[in-house]
């Protein structure tokens, strides 16, 4: 079974402070995801990574970097944490090539409040 | 545009009653697959089901079953003889071409509640 590991359940920072979300996969898979989701607007893409070192921006990618710097790991960076970044976080990875429709998969989610 | 609407935004039903979400979608593409997650109060998104657009057969397993008609772009999950580990939130999605990338477009989410 693919395992999508986020590092945190449940984060509290203060605002202005640099958040690290990060996201292990062991299924050898290229393509990394990260999405927050917010009641009433569903998930929303925020960054994506085809492949080591690679990123491409996603819908909301405002406020938002990211770092692939190993093909298992993606990590999402708050720079200066604001309020309206409170938000439930997901983390995903898919195969590509031949399977690339193959259906993501998803961590447990990161539960990140800003104060 | 690509865009998936889930006009449900919650659902109550008593447990053994069928209900049915559902799903509509709009995309350009001539060649789309269709999605549905579950998403339990742990918070994990669970695949359900992918439908590729080829192909209109309905499926079934167990008690939950999807009708996809592509005349009215729509992919609705029934689920029949509800039960209490049904509650959750579900989501429809649609994998499309967005700006040449390959994306999953969400709707909004149901959030379905089978009570005893």
């Amino acid at each position: 079974d693919v395992k999508v590991t986020q590092s945190s359940r449940y984060l509290v920072k203060r605002t202005g402070e640099k958040v690290f979300l990060e996201c292990v996969q062991d299924m050898d898979h290229e393509n990394m995801f990260w999405y927050r989701q917010d009641p009433g607007l569903g998930l929303r893409l925020i960054y994506f990574s085809y492949d080591v070192k690679m990123k491409e921006k996603g819908d909301i990618p405002e406020g938002y970097s990211v770092s692939r710097e190993k093909k298992e790991r993606f990590s999402l960076i708050l720079e200066s944490a604001s309020t309206n970044q409170t938000s439930m976080y997901l983390c995903a990875s898919r195969p590509t090539g031949s399977t690339s429709n193959q259906p993501q998969h998803f961590g447990d989610g990161t539960r990140l409040s800003i104060l | 545009a690509q865009k998936v609407t889930q006009a449900q935004t919650e659902i109550s039903v008593v447990e053994k009653e069928d209900v049915t979400l559902d799903c509509v979608y709009e995309t350009r593409d001539t060649t789309y697959y269709l999605f549905w997650y579950k998403q339990p109060p742990s918070g994990e998104l669970v695949f359900l089901i992918r439908r590729n657009s080829f192909d209109e057969q309905n499926e079934i397993s167990g008690r939950y079953s999807w009708n996809f008609q592509k005349s009215t772009s729509s992919f609705n999950f029934t689920i029949t003889a509800s039960q209490v580990v049904d509650s959750a939130v579900y989501f429809c999605a649609l994998r499309a071409i967005i700006q040449g990338a390959q994306k999953l477009v969400f709707g909004q989410g149901t959030r379905l509640t089978i009570n005893p």
